[in-house]
């Protein structure tokens, strides 16, 4: 159970270009869903957090206009790319909030990420 | 007050050693703490987790000692494997909140 998928599972994009990476949460429903980036042999970076029906709430220095989170259902958060640049390439990893944790009521479970590439 | 303080920054066993992996919080009001592990390309996988009310939890060869009034974790890696090798981050949350704080990962070499 709790199984997260993404896709793209990469992507290349030309610079200039928006690109969309969908998370799914597959076998539950995510009221909560959130998107990080990490750079290579670093953390988790959180961009934003977001709430299914509500606008997506961004951390510190991440641009709302850039990246474009949108939650329409339960089981599905998009996140936009807007206007791509080479210093956005990156792995982008998404994770959704279970509310039947084995270790707590809410836990979140991660997807395999999409690694973005801009040229 | 939010970090989490994650040591060593890489790891290298021997196939059978155990492998331990250590966490150090200031915030008093964290109250959840998971491990994850993250093979490379692939997404973190939560591994393990404890509350602060208990002072170690084990699951299978995985095992979190907690230690409350140090403020410290660690997660311990027994008969260690050559498919333990991965990345591995601890984690904290403090009560009511969806946020998780997260180390800055300890990279695990086990060799054959």
């Amino acid at each position: 159970g709790a199984v997260v998928s993404q896709h793209p599972s990469w992507v290349i994009c030309k610079s200039g270009t928006s690109v969309k990476i969908e998370c799914r949460s597959l076998d539950f429903q995510a009221t909560t869903m959130f998107w990080y980036r990490q750079f290579p042999k670093q953390s988790l970076m959180l961009m934003a957090t977001s709430n299914e029906g509500s606008k997506a709430t961004y951390e510190q220095g991440v641009e709302k206009d850039k990246f474009l989170i949108n939650h329409a259902s339960l089981t599905l958060s998009t996140l936009t790319v807007t206007s791509a640049h080479p210093e956005d390439s990156s792995f982008y990893i998404c994770s959704a909030q279970t509310g039947t944790g084995k270790y707590r009521v809410y836990e979140q479970y991660f997807g395999p990420g999409t690694r973005l590439t801009v040229t | 007050q939010q970090q989490v303080k994650q040591s060593p920054q890489s790891l290298i066993v021997q196939k059978g050693g155990i492998s331990i992996i250590n966490c150090a919080y200031e915030n008093t009001a964290f109250d959840y703490f998971p491990w994850y592990q993250q093979f490379p390309g692939k997404g973190p996988a939560l591994l393990i987790a404890i509350r602060p009310d208990v002072s170690e939890k084990k699951e299978g060869r995985f095992t979190i000692s907690f230690n409350k009034s140090a403020k410290q974790f660690s997660l311990h890696i027994m008969d260690s494997q050559p498919g333990d090798s991965a990345t591995y981050f601890c984690a904290a949350s403090v009560p009511r909140s969806e946020k998780l704080v997260f180390g800055k990962g300890t990279k695990l070499t086990v060799n054959p």
